[in-house]
């Protein structure tokens, strides 16, 4: 089955800096790559998705990358805030098969500083 | 909004209990599905469902099973709690199509304690 890394697994940076998470998936027939954030005491809500057939997407200050090749995903979040502090979670999985249900990254732990 | 709504927020068990942990959604989806978080594991795949009575095996079944009588409702069971099963239990539902990339939405989380 699909098994996602994520790295790292806390993160700390100063107010207006930039952040970058990392997964890798291993299973090349996965095509659909969301991030989730969960604040504190809160549940996961999602943020931003891909499909593999787009490599870069946008969304304000948040963007996702897609290396199909290397089989590694990245979310970068420009100009962080406080409010941006939360465990972000990478997932994959294949959307045409019968078993779609997402597979997990790790968790990182984004603080930051103001 | 989508609601997904979990019975309780937290429970204490003893070893050995039988547990029912309950979830409802209120938005027709047809798909269902129970992880537990813990901590440096993220979220992992315990069960889910894409129809009613229809049920299939996560990633970590062992130990637990689940009921779909109903699109509503999804029920995970711990048929003999252990220690081990201590976690942060998470329901979600999404619903299938590509206009939505079937999108989960979570409920608010068990807490379980198994002592």
């Amino acid at each position: 089955g699909e098994n996602v890394e994520q790295h790292p697994s806390t993160l700390s940076v100063q107010e207006g800096d930039s952040a970058v998470i990392k997964c890798t998936y291993s299973d090349s027939a996965s095509n659909y790559f969301p991030w989730y954030k969960q604040e504190l005491g809160k549940r996961p809500q999602l943020i931003i998705d891909i499909r593999s057939n787009v490599g870069e997407k946008k969304d304000q200050r948040i963007a996702v990358t897609l290396n199909k090749t290397a089989k590694h995903f990245s979310l970068h979040i420009t100009e962080t805030q406080p409010e941006d502090s939360a465990v972000y979670f990478c997932a994959a999985s294949n959307m045409d098969t019968g078993r779609r249900a997402l597979t997990f990254g790790s968790g990182t732990r984004l603080q930051v500083q103001p | 909004d989508v609601k997904v709504t979990q019975s309780s927020r937290y429970l204490v068990k003893r070893t050995g209990e039988k547990v029912f942990l309950e979830c409802v959604q209120d938005m027709d989806h047809e798909n269902m599905f129970w992880y537990r978080q813990d901590p440096g594991l993220g979220l992992r795949l315990i069960y889910f469902s894409y129809d009613v009575k229809m049920k299939e095996k996560g990633d970590i079944p062992e130990g637990y099973s689940v009921s779909r009588e109903k699109k509503e409702r999804f029920s995970l069971i711990l048929e003999s709690a252990s220690t081990n099963q201590t976690s942060m239990y998470l329901c979600a539902s999404s619903s299938t199509g590509a206009a939505t990339n079937e999108k989960l939405f979570f409920g608010s989380g068990t807490q379980l304690s198994v002592l």
